[in-house]
């Protein structure tokens, strides 16, 4: 089976810019998580999605940024306006189960000048 | 903070040595995970075990859960130079919150 997709695969943009991220998820699989990854630690889920609905956005900063998943399917996450400390990985996992074993992306890696 | 945590850090053996890595977790779980990170890539599932389990084997993957000790741990026995990657345990509670804890580097030497 084809893989979650994420792009683009790298993103550089100065401060207060805004940025979009795009994930596919496996096809199938209802449940998709975004999460930050900052270098040297473990990833930190900002929003969840169960189909279009979310579950759990309670760690997002909802000022500068927001996510959709449109009928269910794949989902974007958009950053407006960056600030620097938003330099990260930004990871995209779906799962088939909603406590299910996750399958990541890998990542969009954004740097903020 | 109900993060898991890894404990060490980091960790260098030698190609055939077991590596063992520990997990602690503050509160009462559904699931525990454990996933692998090569570097510049995302995670990779490894094992799922549930707050009902105590231990779970997948080829060279041993991992064990302690509910009363709030702890993991996973042993990779015969360990291979591709083995080297960053693990980290996520812990799922309070309806599908995860929180992954900060890694364990592992480096395996040939």
């Amino acid at each position: 089976e084809a893989g979650v997709a994420q792009s683009p695969r790298y993103k550089i943009i100065e401060k207060r810019q805004s940025v979009a991220f795009w994930c596919n998820p496996i096809s199938g699989h209802a449940t998709l998580y975004w999460y930050q990854q900052i270098l040297g630690q473990g990833p930190k889920l900002l929003i969840q999605f169960q189909n279009n609905g979310v579950v759990d956005d309670s760690q997002l900063p909802k000022d500068r940024f927001s996510a959709e998943r449109l009928k269910g399917v794949d989902s974007t996450l958009k950053i407006q306006p960056a600030k620097l400390e938003d330099s990260a990985v930004y990871l995209c996992a779906s799962s088939l189960e909603e406590r299910g074993a996750q399958h990541f992306g890998d990542g969009t890696r954004l740097s903020i000048l | 903070s109900q993060q898991g945590e890894e404990d060490p850090q980091a960790l260098s053996i030698q190609e055939g040595e077991n590596a063992t890595m520990n997990c602690s977790y503050k509160t009462s779980i559904n699931n525990l995970q454990w996933y692998r990170q090569n570097s510049g890539r995302g995670l990779v599932h490894l094992i799922l075990i549930r707050s009902n389990e105590r231990e779970k084997h997948s080829g060279r993957l041993r991992v064990t859960l302690d509910t009363s000790k709030k702890s993991s741990s996973l042993l990779i026995t015969a360990s291979r130079a591709a083995d080297t990657a960053s693990y980290f345990c996520a812990t799922d509670w309070n309806f599908n919150k995860f929180y992954f804890g900060s890694g364990t580097k592992l480096n395996v030497k040939p």
